[in-house]
């Protein structure tokens, strides 16, 4: 079956330090986005793609990066992690083309900033 | 901007009881909209979702409503179960592209044995 995989699940890191987290979906879909979940906020889009070499920023980029070289893959980076972006990290896929744009959700990661 | 607000944040009922979760929205320029469900520790799960020219969309004892000009969104729930205890989110696409999707912060269900 196809599925949307997050690693790690879990992530403690310093402050200051260079954290990836990966996102690998299966679906072939071309949309792919990353959103952060916060309590009282609900999920915010950091960043998105909409296809290979595609990256564009969401509401709350700052302090993000991601890449795309492939279709299966969107990697989160932060650069230099802050004590602000502990929070749960959600990524989710959705197929263009597909009239409903109905996005599927990974697992996601708990990432805590020391 | 487009706020998305979800009333009550946390509701406890028995089980067997029918229910309505809620959802109101500020921009009635909406793509569509989405009522997801998402157990503690796990990902979001979409339930319905609900195109802008349509009214309602159903799923077994799910039955979601959009009322665009009100810029309110209804989930009902037939017949509440244990199994049905879970955060439910509701999200509003201003666009075809997924770009600027707005979440609530969810309402905490719980159904009591």
């Amino acid at each position: 079956d196809a599925e949307i995989t997050q690693s790690p699940r879990h992530k403690i890191t310093e402050t200051g330090r260079q954290v990836t987290l990966a996102c690998h979906q299966t679906w072939n879909h071309n949309n792919m986005f990353w959103y952060r979940q916060d309590l009282g906020h609900g999920l915010r889009l950091i960043h998105y793609s909409y296809g290979v070499q595609d990256t564009n920023k969401g509401e709350v980029s700052d302090g993000y990066s991601v890449s795309r070289s492939n279709t299966e893959d969107l990697p989160l980076t932060l650069e230099s992690a802050a004590s602000s972006q502990t929070s749960v990290y959600f990524c989710a896929s959705s197929a263009p083309g597909d009239y409903s744009y109905e996005q599927y959700f990974g697992p996601g990661t708990r990432l805590t900033v020391t | 901007k487009q706020e998305v607000t979800q009333i009550p944040a946390a509701l406890s009922v028995p089980e067997g009881e029918n229910l309505v979760l809620n959802c109101s929205f500020t921009d009635s320029a909406i793509y569509n909209l989405q009522w997801f469900r998402q157990d503690p520790g796990k990902g979001l799960t979409s339930l319905l979702l609900i195109q802008s020219s349509q009214r309602e969309q159903t799923s077994g004892r799910l039955n979601a409503s959009l009322d665009k000009s009100s810029g309110r969104s209804t989930l009902y729930i037939a017949a509440s179960q244990p199994g049905d205890s879970a955060t439910y989110l509701c999200a509003v696409n201003s666009n075809y592209n997924n770009n600027d999707m707005r979440f609530g912060a969810g309402t905490r269900l719980t159904v009591k044995p």
